[in-house]
C-alpha cells in the first residue's frame, strides 16, 4: 500500500511567520504534488516535482516555495504566511506510469 | 480558465438508487481521466480510471462513461449506499509530455440518503 504521510494535520501560524509542511511517501514515487483545497475552488496545484533537485510552478505558486532534497520528501514553504492562505493542503505522489496520485491526509493550515 | 468543468455542486440521491455525477472538459488533448472520491478531513482516494481510448470502464458499483466527442465523461454509482456519501472530483490528464500532471474539476458533494 502507498502511504504518503504530512507532518502535521492541523497548524495555526501567525500572519508573516516562515511556515513549512512536510511531506513524504514510502513507494519511490519519482513525481511528488502540492494542492490546496478550498470550497468550492476544487484542488489546485501549488508545484510538483518529477525528480529530486527538480520543481516546477502549478497554477498557483505564487508566495509558496518548493524543495526536493531526496526522492521522499517534499517540502512546501510559506515564506511569509498570509491569510488568504489559509486552507487544506494536500501532498501526493505518483509514478510516470499509471497516472494515479496517492494523496496524504492533508494539513489544514490556519493564519490568524 | 477552467478546463475541468463540474458544473452540478450536489447530487442527493435515496439508497439503492443510481447516482449519476458529469464532468465536462474543453481540453482535447487529455488523454486519461479519473475519478477520486474525498470524504472531510481526509486526502482524496482514486477511485476508477478511464483511457481516451476506451468509452466505458466499470469496477464494481462503479462505472465511467466517456464521450469524447462530446468532451464529457460520467461516473455511474449503482446501487448507491450511505457510506458513498462524499466529495467527487473528476481529474484529466494532459496528453502526451504531461506526465503524471492532474488537471482536477471544483467537485461534487453526493449524498446518499437511507
Amino acid at each position: 500500500d502507498v502511504k504518503v504521510t504530512q507532518s502535521s494535520r492541523y497548524l495555526v501560524k501567525r500572519t508573516g511567520e516562515k511556515v513549512f509542511l512536510e511531506c513524504v511517501q514510502d513507494m519511490d514515487h519519482e513525481n511528488m504534488f502540492w494542492y490546496r483545497q478550498d470550497p468550492g475552488l476544487g484542488l489546485r496545484l501549488i508545484y510538483f516535482s518529477y525528480d529530486v533537485k527538480m520543481k516546477e510552478k502549478g497554477d498557483i505558486p505564487e508566495g509558496y516555495s518548493v524543495s526536493r532534497e531526496k526522492k521522499e520528501r517534499f517540502s512546501l514553504i510559506l515564506e511569509s504566511a498570509s491569510t488568504n492562505q489559509t486552507s487544506m493542503y494536500l501532498c501526493a505522489s505518483s509514478l510516470p506510469v499509471p497516472y494515479e496520485q496517492y494523496f496524504g491526509p492533508g494539513t489544514r493550515l490556519t493564519v490568524t | 480558465d477552467q478546463q475541468v468543468k463540474q458544473n452540478s455542486p450536489s447530487l442527493s440521491v435515496q439508497e439503492g438508487r443510481i447516482s449519476i455525477l458529469n464532468c465536462d472538459y474543453t481540453n482535447s488533448m487529455f488523454d486519461y481521466f479519473l475519478w477520486y472520491k474525498k470524504y472531510p478531513a481526509e486526502g482524496p482516494t482514486f477511485l476508477i480510471s478511464i483511457s481516451s481510448i476506451k468509452d466505458k470502464n466499470e469496477d464494481g458499483r462503479f462505472t465511467v462513461f466517456l464521450n469524447k466527442s462530446a468532451k464529457h465523461l460520467s461516473l455511474h454509482i449503482v446501487p448507491s449506499q450511505p457510506g458513498d456519501s462524499a466529495v467527487y472530483f473528476c481529474a484529466a490528464r494532459g496528453g502526451p509530455g504531461a506526465n503524471s500532471k492532474l488537471t482536477f474539476g471544483k467537485g461534487i458533494t453526493l449524498s446518499v440518503r437511507p
